[in-house]
């Protein structure tokens, strides 16, 4: 149980377009979700927080005009990386806790992870 | 502020036991997590501490320290597969902060 994709897995983009990251909880209700950059051998840096239907919650240093999150329903999350750069292309991470077993759990569980390229 | 510290790079022997240890100061405490990521994959779940002690699950067991702000990650029986880097993450209230992860090299 507790299982979280992500798609897509990797995307390569031009400079000046966005791209859309799904993550799906696949068998539990996911009240809350995160989402993780992670450069090259560097540690996961939360980006930002969402509970379903709130809007998200934004680490400082983190453009909520660029970095979009919707949280629209118990399963599925969002993030689209408006207008990308270079800069912007990472290993973005998203992470769900919630209902699991019938019980509230503070365990986040990893999707696969997306590696965006931006050329 | 929160600091969560864990060594950078450690190394050992296939089948020799390796304690990976994680310091933290937070203004909060609700766990602890331990979890393991292999290069260019996403973290998967090992442990979660709450209470003092030490938690056993196979060859991994993880202990905790509240009052010592204090944590290890114990792996037995090394094989070529846990070379991975190993991350612990202290939560507070919902948030949870990693650590820089630890990178674990097992030799033949």
């Amino acid at each position: 149980g507790a299982v979280v994709s992500q798609h897509p897995s990797w995307v390569i983009c031009k400079s000046g377009t966005s791209v859309k990251i799904e993550c799906r909880s696949l068998d539990f209700q996911a009240t809350t979700m995160f989402w993780y950059r992670q450069f090259p051998k560097q540690s996961l840096m939360l980006m930002a927080t969402s509970n379903e239907g709130s809007k998200a919650t934004y680490e400082q240093g983190v453009e909520k005009d660029k970095f979009l999150i919707n949280h629209a329903s118990l399963t599925l999350s969002t993030l689209t990386v408006t207008s990308a750069h270079p800069e912007d292309s990472s290993f973005y991470i998203c992470s769900a806790s919630g209902l699991a077993g019938g019980r509230t759990t503070d365990t986040q569980y990893f999707g696969p992870g997306t590696r965006l390229t931006v050329l | 502020g929160q600091n969560i510290d864990q060594p950078t790079e450690m190394t050992a022997t296939e089948g020799a036991i390796v304690q990976i240890n994680c310091t933290y100061q937070t203004s909060g405490f609700n766990g602890l997590f331990w979890y393991q990521q292999h290069a260019g994959e996403a973290p998967t779940f090992l442990s979660y501490n709450v209470l003092d002690g030490l938690e056993e699950k196979g060859r991994f067991s993880s202990f905790l320290s509240r009052s010592k702000g204090y944590s290890y990650l114990l792996l037995k029986e090394l094989q070529m597969k846990d070379s991975a880097s190993y991350l612990c993450a202290v939560v507070n209230n919902n948030d949870m902060r990693f650590g820089a992860g630890t990178r674990l090299t097992v030799k033949p």
